[in-house]
């Protein structure tokens, strides 16, 4: 069973830009969310995705944004980068009613 | 606000020893307490976990334990080995129509052989 897929794996911005990632979740799972890790921050959520309603969002201005297609895959698009977004994208899938988390390998985003 | 402390920041063992890393919560409706281990380059890796309803769990020669009262849970390695060096994260989730999950800040785990 293929695990979550998360493309791209780099992407070097310029700030102003925007950006969108991509997240396939496991097969199955209907859940998805979206994280982001920063060396100070460590992992802080920015919003969870079911059947392809937002249904719990994170303390992150409204630049962070997110979308579930029909087939469960996830984008997550950041307008009007700033150098503070740099940071490791890391996206989660759950299988509908579990708790387990399984996370993808990340896209790793500098802005310069 | 809602947090999740986990002590200590870094921890160095030798191989073979044991490792324990703490972790205190402060949303008492908090009922899974998942573990993750994140090698370099990789994502969180879902490496044991634990519900409310439980104080113990084994996998192997990892264990979690977790204490409800004292909003305190704890993940020990024994016989560990180089392989298990890594960052390694609790984490506190309940459920609020989906899951609300919040993160220990990570624990950098050194194994010297």
């Amino acid at each position: 069973k293929a695990g979550v897929t998360q493309t791209p794996r780099y992407l070097i911005k310029t700030r102003g830009q925007q950006v969108t990632l991509s997240c396939s979740p496991i097969s199955g799972h209907r859940s998805v969310s979206w994280y982001q890790q920063t060396p100070g921050q460590g992992l802080q959520f920015l919003f969870e995705y079911f059947s392809e309603t937002q249904r719990n969002k994170g303390n992150f201005p409204g630049r962070f944004s997110g979308r579930q297609f029909s087939n469960s895959r996830s984008e997550m698009n950041v307008s009007t980068l700033e150098l503070g977004d740099s940071a490791l994208y890391l996206c989660a899938s759950r299988r509908a009613g579990g708790p387990e988390a399984f996370f993808g390998q990340g896209t790793r985003l500098t802005v310069v | 606000g809602e947090n999740v402390e986990q002590h200590p920041s870094t921890l160095s063992v030798q191989e073979g020893d044991s490792a324990v890393i703490k972790c205190t919560y402060s949303d008492s409706a908090s009922n899974y307490f998942p573990w993750y281990k994140q090698e370099l380059g990789k994502g969180p890796q879902l490496i044991i976990d634990i519900r409310s309803n439980v104080g113990e769990k084994k996998d192997q020669r990892i264990a979690v334990t977790l204490n409800k009262t004292a909003k305190h849970f704890s993940l020990h390695i024994t016989e560990t080995q180089p392989e298990d060096s890594a960052v390694y994260f609790c984490a506190a989730s309940k459920e609020t129509g989906g899951f609300k999950t919040i993160f220990g800040a990570g624990t950098r785990l050194f194994v010297k052989a």
